[in-house]
């Protein structure tokens, strides 16, 4: 069975300062992974994917990731935080193989951006 | 161009009830998904239909929750006997077919059970 695994329910970060949102996962063969962001009362939004080309992936808004098979890691990153910003995370992980299945989903990381 | 839609947005009832929760996904995409989250937790996948036929519905709680997709485009969740433990924002999403796809979520139906 796979899994992911957000580190913090919460982040606090100052506007301008760097942003990393950590996220791990399990699976038992390589797997495609997924970030998306959730504003207050909005639908959640892709922010960017890894499906197995270069590991260092760019996304909307200034936010990349890092896919890094010997740590079981795609950390989401951004260096410099923007107060528009602030939002739920959330890193997810695709079925074995790539299928078209449901993702599997961490709980989340709430971002907070102080002014 | 029109991106996935769910009505209602808001739907409150009673324990015991039975509700429905509609899904209209992007025009062309074969794939559609449900998903329920609960509050403080991350989306829970619930079934995926690839045209008008159910995949996966392996994430279907029990028998009280079904879905249909009956011309391959506009889905319904169909919730028999709610309890207070359905209480969730019902999420749906649709990508364009069989590989992995991005998968383009719905505002979401949240869903109160009183």
């Amino acid at each position: 069975a796979q899994s992911v695994t957000q580190l913090g329910s919460h982040v606090s970060v100052s506007e301008g300062a760097l942003v990393l949102l950590r996220c791990n996962y399990s699976s038992s063969v390589p797997p495609y992974l997924f970030w998306y962001v959730q504003y207050p009362n909005q639908g959640l939004q892709l922010l960017l994917k890894y499906t197995s080309a270069a590991t260092l992936v760019k996304g909307i808004n200034g936010f990349e990731a890092e896919f890094k098979k010997s740590e079981t890691s795609f950390h989401l990153t951004k260096p410099s935080a923007h107060m528009s910003d602030a939002a739920e995370y959330f890193c997810a992980v695709s079925p074995p193989g790539g299928g078209a299945d449901g993702l599997t989903f961490g709980k989340g990381t709430h971002l907070i951006i102080q002014p | 161009g029109a991106g996935v839609s769910q009505t209602p947005s808001n739907k409150v009832t009673e324990k015991g009830k039975y509700v429905e929760l509609r899904c209209d996904p992007i025009s062309g995409h074969t794939a559609l998904y449900w998903y329920r989250q609960s509050l403080g937790q991350g989306p829970e996948f619930l079934i995926y239909f690839q045209g008008t036929g159910a995949a996966d519905d392996s994430g279907l709680p029990n028998d009280r929750f079904f879905a249909v997709r009956p011309e391959g485009s506009v889905s319904t969740l169909k919730i028999q006997r709610t309890e207070r433990g359905d209480s969730a924002v019902y999420l749906c999403a649709s990508s364009p077919g069989l590989a992995v796809d991005t998968q383009y979520f719905g505002p979401g139906t949240r869903l109160t059970v009183l």
